[in-house]
């Protein structure tokens, strides 16, 4: 079965602090990668996005991912957190055309001052 | 990017009632949408595929009676909660496909709605 797993449940960093959260599927076909972020009390946003070609996405707001296909990851990475990085990073992805989407359990960042 | 609002925001009914959840695309048409349940703390989980014109494919373990899809036009779908239970109570978040190119489509998602059922 196709499935989405998210390594950290639950990170806590310093501002400043590099993240790198750890995204890995298990399909062996074609598929779209995404993050999205959750903000408390917002819905969820894209922060990127990856169909084809280079490997290495950047999203918004100095977010970055590297898609691996040998070891099916999509870790998700910022060089310097802020406080307002504080909230919840979904890791997606789509393995046929419909669209259809399946998340990881998400993880929850908390950024300290 | 596309927009996609739900309505209500937040809604608390009694036992036993009905509930009717409202997606809309607001500036795009949307031949399928998706409504998802998400758990405190959790994931999303889907539950259904909503297709313009047609019936809905609800995912394994999600009652279609329970969980009514109607997607009458190409900017609305609604979810109808029937009969609703406090184990129904849920964040209840839809979402619109919207085709890239070819193979390649995104998914905008709407604000979820806060169901609280007493």
């Amino acid at each position: 079965a196709q499935s989405v797993s998210q390594h950290n449940h639950h990170v806590i960093l310093s501002e400043a602090a590099s993240l790198e959260l750890g995204c890995n599927y298990s399909y062996g076909g074609t598929v779209n990668l995404f993050w999205y972020v959750q903000y408390p009390g917002q819905h969820l946003q894209l922060l990127l996005k990856y169909f084809s070609g280079d490997p290495l996405v950047k999203g918004i707001k100095g977010f970055e991912a590297e898609f691996i296909k040998s070891k099916f990851s999509f870790n998700l990475r910022k060089p310097s957190v802020q406080w307002s990085d504080t909230a919840e990073y979904f890791c997606a992805v789509k393995t046929d055309s419909w669209g259809k989407f399946q998340f990881g359990a998400g993880t929850q960042v908390v950024v300290t001052p | 990017g596309a927009v996609v609002s739900q309505h209500p925001s937040r809604v608390i009914c009694k036992s036993g009632t009905s509930v009717k959840i409202e997606c809309r695309s607001l500036d795009f048409q949307a031949t399928t949408m998706f409504w998802y349940r998400q758990f405190p703390k959790k994931s999303l989980m889907l539950m259904a595929t909503s297709n313009e014109g047609s019936k809905a494919t609800y995912e394994q373990g999600v009652e279609k009676d329970k969980f009514l899809i109607n997607h009458a036009s190409l900017t609305l779908s609604t979810l109808t909660v029937t009969s609703a239970h406090p184990e129904d109570s849920s964040f209840y978040i839809c979402s619109a496909r919207v085709e890239i190119s070819g193979r390649h489509n995104e998914q905008f998602f709407g604000p979820g709605t806060r169901l609280t059922v007493l």
